[in-house]
């Protein structure tokens, strides 16, 4: 059974950091991109960040871009190191599984609440 | 980016009725892999968001067969033939066709009339 339970998520003030983490298994990790989607309250999806397969390359929502850091190891584990925050990153942050072009496997989220 | 529109925005049904969600893209979906990267996705209160439908009609696994997805190129719709109490939530449409990124629509809410 394919599982995906983020962690890290918190508190956080305005320009604070956290790393939000993505503990996978039930699948062979390092077959596939995988990406983090945001959802700030009572709001819609928004595309944050990826990674493919091998880690070599990755992609940013231009918002996040040079202030967010996505990577994976082979723990089977994504992260999100999130730097600089803003009040507007206050959201629930899902790592999802991509099977080429399809979002397939969600976690249950990570709330990052930043606020002073 | 490629801007997904989803009408309309709320739909409230009576249980046992169907319903039906229209997502307009921008641009064609069709990839040059000849692939249309158009998924529906189904968000209920107070849960993360959950694959229904994928490739324009294709149902992931464990789906039940009232919900079907049909269209091409930039019009897409997501159909509930009987409308059942746990289909309460949110209907998302989400492109993969141009990434990135991966762009969603709006979302529709469907409610029990």
């Amino acid at each position: 059974e394919v599982q995906l339970v983020e962690s890290g998520g918190g508190l956080v003030q305005p320009g604070g950091s956290l790393r939000l983490s993505c503990a996978a298994s039930g699948f062979t990790f390092s077959n596939y991109a995988m990406t983090w989607v945001r959802q700030a309250p009572g709001k819609g999806l928004e595309w944050v960040s990826s990674i493919n397969s091998g880690g070599s390359n990755t992609y940013y929502e231009a918002s996040v871009k040079g202030r967010f850091t996505i990577s994976r190891d082979n723990s089977n584990t994504l992260y999100l190191q999130m730097n600089s925050l803003r009040a507007e990153d206050t959201a629930i942050y899902y790592c999802a599984r991509d099977a080429y072009g399809v979002a397939d496997y969600w976690g249950q989220g990570t709330l990052v609440t930043v606020s002073s | 980016d490629i801007v997904m529109t989803q009408t309309p925005l709320s739909s409230p049904v009576a249980l046992g009725q169907p319903a039906s969600i229209s997502c307009k893209s921008s641009q064609s979906l069709v990839h040059r892999d000849g692939n249309t990267y158009l998924s529906w996705l189904q968000q209920r209160p107070g849960q993360p968001p959950r694959l229904l439908i994928y490739k324009i009609f294709n149902r992931f696994s464990g789906v039940p067969d009232r919900f079907s997805g049909s269209g091409a190129g930039t019009d897409f719709t997501l159909k509930i033939s009987r409308v059942e109490a746990e289909d309460v939530g949110v209907y998302y449409c989400m492109q993969g066709t141009q990434f990135p990124p991966w762009t969603f629509g709006q979302g529709t809410k469907v409610e029990i009339k």
